[in-house]
């Protein structure tokens, strides 16, 4: 089956940097995608990796290793409004040969004053 | 951007109706739209695809006969939920694929703004 894990909640100091990991077992594995989700909202995209390596976009960077099956989004410069929920989520391909998107079990950031 | 519009944002409705929410492509074609169901501090859990002109794809343990989906145009897709239980009460939420602008091009999935079902 699809597993994708991430840590359910974490908290930090506004200003601080805070890395959100991600492991993942999937199959027909054709990408990993971050999105971010304030409370009662729609998840909003934040960063996109295809290849090994970092992304960097801004505050925020991205960072795969295939091999591993292993993500991790970084925070730069903590900000309150960056209080979310992150999700992580993997696009594979189907047997069909289609593509989805299945989403991890999300973690929880509290930034602090 | 590419926007998508989702319809009723809340809906309350009696133990055994249904209801039907609207997920429109506003400025592109959708060929291919997700529907994810969300359960409160918890991540979304795909329940299908749904295909412009052709059946949608469920995934494993999704009453279809329960949820249906029609994708009957490019911009619009439909999810009923049929004889509304208690249990069925959670926030429902549509995507699309667009293409990032700029260098990637990648494909990447615009939300609606979400439907929160309550059923009494």
């Amino acid at each position: 089956g699809q597993n994708i894990d991430q840590p359910t909640e974490m908290t930090a100091t506004e200003g601080a940097i805070v890395q959100i990991n991600c492991t993942y077992q999937t199959s027909g594995f054709n990408g990993l995608f971050w999105y971010q989700q304030h409370a009662g909202e729609a998840p909003t995209f934040l960063s996109y990796n295809v290849l090994d390596g970092l992304e960097e976009k801004g505050r925020f960077s991205s960072f795969l290793s295939r091999s591993k099956g292993y993500s991790y989004l970084l925070l730069k410069e903590l900000q309150m409004k960056d209080s979310a929920s992150y999700l992580c989520a993997v696009r594979v391909q189907t047997t069909s040969g289609t593509y989805k998107y299945i989403f991890g079990t999300g973690t929880r950031l509290k930034v602090l004053a | 951007g590419a926007v998508v519009s989702q319809h009723p944002s809340w809906v309350i409705c009696k133990s055994g109706t249904s209801v039907k929410i609207e997920c429109r492509s506003l400025d592109f074609q959708a060929t291919t739209m997700f529907w994810y169901r969300q359960f409160p501090k918890q991540s979304l859990m795909l329940m299908a695809t749904s295909n412009e002109g052709s059946k949608a794809t469920y995934e494993q343990g999704v009453e279809k006969d329960k949820f249906l989906i029609n994708h009957a145009s490019l911009t619009l897709s439909t999810l009923t939920v049929t004889s509304a239980h208690p249990e069925d009460s959670s926030f429902y939420i549509c995507s699309a694929k667009t293409r990032l602008a700029g260098g990637s091009g990648a494909n990447v999935l615009t939300f609606g703004a979400g439907s929160r079902l309550t059923v009494l």
